[in-house]
């Protein structure tokens, strides 16, 4: 087991630039969330996959944010025309039940 | 709708207990509890599952009334790694097609124990 891998650790982009962030899960694991957090909040949901296959996209993902998980291996997250608002950090867990999530390290993202 | 915590935050001295409740205004599957410290991933620390069952892990352990909709986390005798911020994260249950639902957590007790 070693553990949900994220890249990059921080990214700093310009306003209006696309990124994109890599997350890779427990390879047992058939489930893989995206959550978002900011300063002093608690991890606010994205997305997540059951295998390949997206099963929910928060209301907050806006048509600029999109996540992929081909084969039900690795996940992609990329967002495009990033806007300031967009700093935070980024989150990716998995799990293979319902519950008991593993975490990675996050990507630390800030828009200038 | 996202769970609510109480309190947001708590300052303890070493060996001091604690208790950080969590609120939902939906009904319950599951009640999840992570510690988070700074600049860290969260951790996960124990799942409760409807039953009111009461769990424990090492000095923290943690209840789960579903009438209530409502999950406490007790903390005894904290030591100095006992601080971060504490999460509790809600899950309505599977969903009927046998897929998975997710975690909606709240917004956090931030705890410091100091000497």
């Amino acid at each position: 087991d070693t553990g949900v891998s994220q890249n990059p650790r921080h990214k700093i982009t310009k306003r209006g630039q696309n990124v994109t962030f890599r997350c890779d899960p427990i390879s047992e694991h058939n489930r893989l969330y995206w959550y978002r957090q900011t300063l002093g909040q608690g991890p606010e949901f994205l997305t997540y996959f059951q295998n390949e296959a997206q099963l929910e996209k928060s209301r907050l993902l806006s048509d600029r944010f999109s996540a992929e998980r081909p084969k039900g291996s690795f996940s992609t997250l990329e967002i495009q025309r990033t806007e300031q608002g967009d700093s935070a950090m980024y989150l990716c867990a998995s799990s293979s039940e319902i519950g008991r999530y593993t975490f990675g390290s996050g990507t630390r993202l800030t828009v200038v | 709708q996202q769970p609510v915590q109480s309190p947001q935050a708590v300052i303890l001295r070493e060996g001091e207990d604690a208790v950080i409740n969590c609120s939902s205004s939906k009904a319950l599957y599951s009640v999840h509890w992570y510690r988070q410290k700074h600049g860290e991933a969260p951790v996960f620390l124990m799942i409760l599952l409807k039953g009111g069952e009461q769990k424990g892990h090492e000095k923290i352990s943690a209840s789960f009334n579903e009438k209530k909709q409502q999950s406490s986390l007790y903390l005894t005798a904290s030591q100095l790694s006992y601080s971060g911020t504490y999460f509790c994260g809600t899950e309505m249950g599977e969903k009927e097609d046998g897929t998975a639902s997710k975690l909606t957590f709240g917004t956090g007790t931030r705890l410091q124990v100091t000497l």
